[in-house]
């Protein structure tokens, strides 16, 4: 099956400094990646629509500039958090669409908590 | 705001027991997805349905489309404490070509042995 591998898995950082977490899709090309936050006991929040080698597209309410989102190829998409707050202390999920078959599936890295102190 | 709501919210059952989490959008949608999340992990892919009044069964979970494609379902059976963790729903808008998702809030299972 499709595997996406999601690094680091916990990162803890100073206030102030930035944060970079790697989305990989193992076994398949990816050309639509997706960026998600999910808080203690609540529903993933799209964050942004990472599409390989063009722009992201952020949803209402999240900063582009403070998340930076990079899809350079067709396996790897990163996210970096510029200036991390303790606000920004939360778990970030990434999902691979399989485009195979016309499919619209998303598989989901395992997650990177961020504690921001 | 959301457009797709899932209900129970919260689902406490025996084991043995049935239950069924209910998911509805205010738009007609493509497709709809649902996951499975175990605590402390993430998101896992259980079935998609794509066609109206579609039915699907995985061993002990029942997956429903609604004809209107703006409904869905998800019945489990004989519920077993491997049943535990969060089930959301996730539709496709008609109008997306990108594979966005919508997610449901969840309905987080705990089941008493």
């Amino acid at each position: 099956g499709a595997v996406v591998s999601q690094h680091p898995s916990w990162v803890i950082c100073k206030s102030g400094t930035s944060v970079k977490i790697e989305c990989r899709s193992l076994d398949f090309q990816a050309t639509t990646m997706f960026w998600y936050r999910q808080f203690p006991k609540q529903s993933l929040m799209l964050m942004a629509t990472s599409n390989e080698g063009s722009k992201a597209t952020y949803e209402q309410g999240v900063e582009k500039d403070k998340f930076l989102i990079n899809h350079a190829s067709l396996t790897l998409s990163t996210l970096t958090v510029t200036s991390a707050h303790p606000e920004d202390s939360s778990f970030y999920i990434c999902s691979a669409r399989d485009p195979a078959g016309g499919s619209y599936i998303q598989y989901f890295g395992a997650g990177t908590r961020l504690s921001v102190l | 705001g959301q457009q797709v709501m899932q209900i129970p919210q919260y689902q406490h059952v025996q084991e043995g027991e049935d239950f069924t989490t209910y998911c509805n959008s205010s738009t007609t949608l493509s497709n709809i997805q649902w996951y499975k999340q175990r605590p402390g992990g993430h998101p896992v892919f259980l079935i998609q349905l794509v066609k109206s009044g579609e039915v699907k069964k995985q061993k002990r979970l029942t997956f429903q489309f609604g004809e209107a494609k703006k409904n869905s379902s998800l019945h489990i059976t004989a519920t077993q404490t491997t049943d535990v963790g969060t089930y959301f729903c996730a539709g496709r808008k008609t109008t997306d070509s990108w594979g966005k998702l919508q997610f449901g809030a969840g309905t987080q299972v705990v089941v008493t042995p």
